[in-house]
């Protein structure tokens, strides 16, 4: 199974853009990239996913990098509400999450 | 539909005893997943359902967890003889069958075994 690598922790300040990381070298070509993410005390959300092409939505924007191996999660503009764990996922069959460490977003007011 | 939703949201335990959590997934999902999370770490998948097939088992799960969805409706996940390396946050969560379709999760049970 193709695993994910983030970055344990990151720090930010309040509406500024956030560049989160995800490192997946091992990815296969059918593999879509999913992120997700922890509010404090709260079941994970989906935040979005891609497979080759950029992707925007209300929440993020997904960069996907030209050889797959890579992407990044883009938060436009940071507000407090956005500090969570964000997980980068490959699902596996069935949609199975497995889930990682993940990286600790803190945004600084 | 408001969302998945789990009962009860804590439970505390005695060692040994036996509980119950039950997920209502949002009504239109066919797959119904359940999911551990202890302090500090990520979920951990435990099972899955396709409507009431249960597919797929983790080995987390051992002989005293059971896990059912009758009817392809809600679940319950059932520990009996509980241990202290029980007390974890349960998670269930819905999605339809398609690939790469999104998941939603409740806000989860956190399990205290004292």
């Amino acid at each position: 199974d193709a695993k994910t690598t983030q970055p344990n922790s990151m720090e930010s300040n309040e509406e500024e853009p956030v560049h989160l990381p995800c490192n997946h070298s091992t990815i296969s070509g059918t593999d879509y990239i999913h992120w997700y993410r922890q509010l404090p005390s709260q079941g994970p959300e989906y935040v979005i996913h891609g497979l080759t092409s950029n992707v925007n939505n209300r929440m993020a924007s997904l960069a996907i990098a030209e050889d797959r191996k890579s992407s990044t999660l883009i938060l436009h503009r940071a507000t407090l509400r956005d500090a969570a764990v964000y997980y980068c996922i490959l699902p596996q069959g069935a949609q199975k999450l497995v889930f990682g460490q993940g990286t600790r977003l803190t945004i600084n007011p | 539909d408001t969302g998945v939703s789990q009962d009860p949201r804590h439970k505390i335990t005695k060692r040994g005893q036996n509980v119950t959590f039950r997920c209502d997934p949002i009504s239109e999902h066919n797959r119904l997943y359940w999911y551990r999370q202890t302090l500090g770490q990520g979920p951990e998948f435990l099972t899955y359902f396709q409507n009431e097939a249960q597919l797929e088992k983790s080995r987390l799960l051992s002989d005293r967890f059971s896990a059912e969805r009758p009817k392809g409706s809600f679940s319950t996940l059932e520990i009996q003889r509980t241990e202290q390396g029980d007390s974890a946050m349960y998670l269930c969560a819905s999605s339809f069958e398609q690939m790469n379709t999104e998941a939603f999760f409740g806000q989860g049970t956190r399990l205290t075994v004292v």
